[in-house]
């Protein structure tokens, strides 16, 4: 079956550090990937995604994903955070040809300043 | 810019009432989905639609409805509130292919 497992349920970063999150995915086929952050009241705003090509994607806010099919992942990256990225990230897979999601539990995001 | 509006931001409601959360996008978008998320259980699929009047149920679709007359409007529909029903619910739309755009949340309370 298909699922998106995202193993830390919070992350403690201090600002100004650097920050990976951890997306792994079982999917039979190449999978559509996303990330999604969600700040504390709000709806999900999207923040990157993939499709094909280039394994590296940028996204808004400073963020970047690497797809690693090998690893089946598709971990976020920050070089330097800001109490502002405090927040809960969701990574997501397409699913199929209606474009339905599958999600991840999310990761929430705590800053230390 | 994209925009996906969801009619209430709060929302209380009795137990045993008819409930209707609506959402419209203005993306022109075939697909439209609604989400309920509960802390610890991230987000789950109640209806989704790909084309107006279709729709398809998702992972836990008891005790709700969806309508979907025009293309920019979905609709979630609870027949009889009750208080399991208390909840986020999140509206998106999404192009063919993408990601989803989603509304700003509807905080449901069912008293």
């Amino acid at each position: 079956a298909q699922s998106v497992t995202q193993p830390d349920i919070h992350i403690t970063v201090s600002e100004g550090a650097s920050l990976e999150l951890r997306c792994n995915y079982s999917y039979g086929a190449t999978p559509y990937l996303f990330w999604y952050v969600q700040s504390p009241g709000q709806g999900l705003q999207l923040l990157l995604k993939y499709f094909s090509g280039d394994t590296l994607v940028q996204g808004i806010k400073g963020f970047e994903a690497e797809f690693k099919r090998s690893q089946s992942s598709f971990n976020l990256r920050k070089p330097s955070v800001h109490w502002s990225d405090a927040a809960e990230y969701f990574c997501a897979v397409g699913a199929d040809s209606n474009y339905q999601l599958i999600w991840g539990a999310g990761t929430k995001l705590i800053i230390k300043p | 810019d994209v925009k996906v509006t969801q009619s209430s931001r709060y929302l209380v409601k009795r137990t045993g009432e008819k409930v209707f959360l609506e959402c419209v996008q203005d993306m022109d978008h075939e697909n439209m989905f609604w989400y309920r998320q509960d802390p610890g259980l991230g987000l789950r699929l109640i209806y989704f639609s790909y084309d107006v009047k279709m729709k398809e149920k998702g992972d836990i679709p008891e005790g709700y409805s969806v309508s979907r007359e025009k293309k920019e409007r979905f609709s979630l529909i609870l027949e009889s509130a009750s208080t399991n029903q208390t909840s986020m619910y999140l509206c998106a739309s999404s192009p063919n292919p993408g990601g989803a755009f989603f509304g700003q949340g509807t905080r449901l309370t069912v008293v």
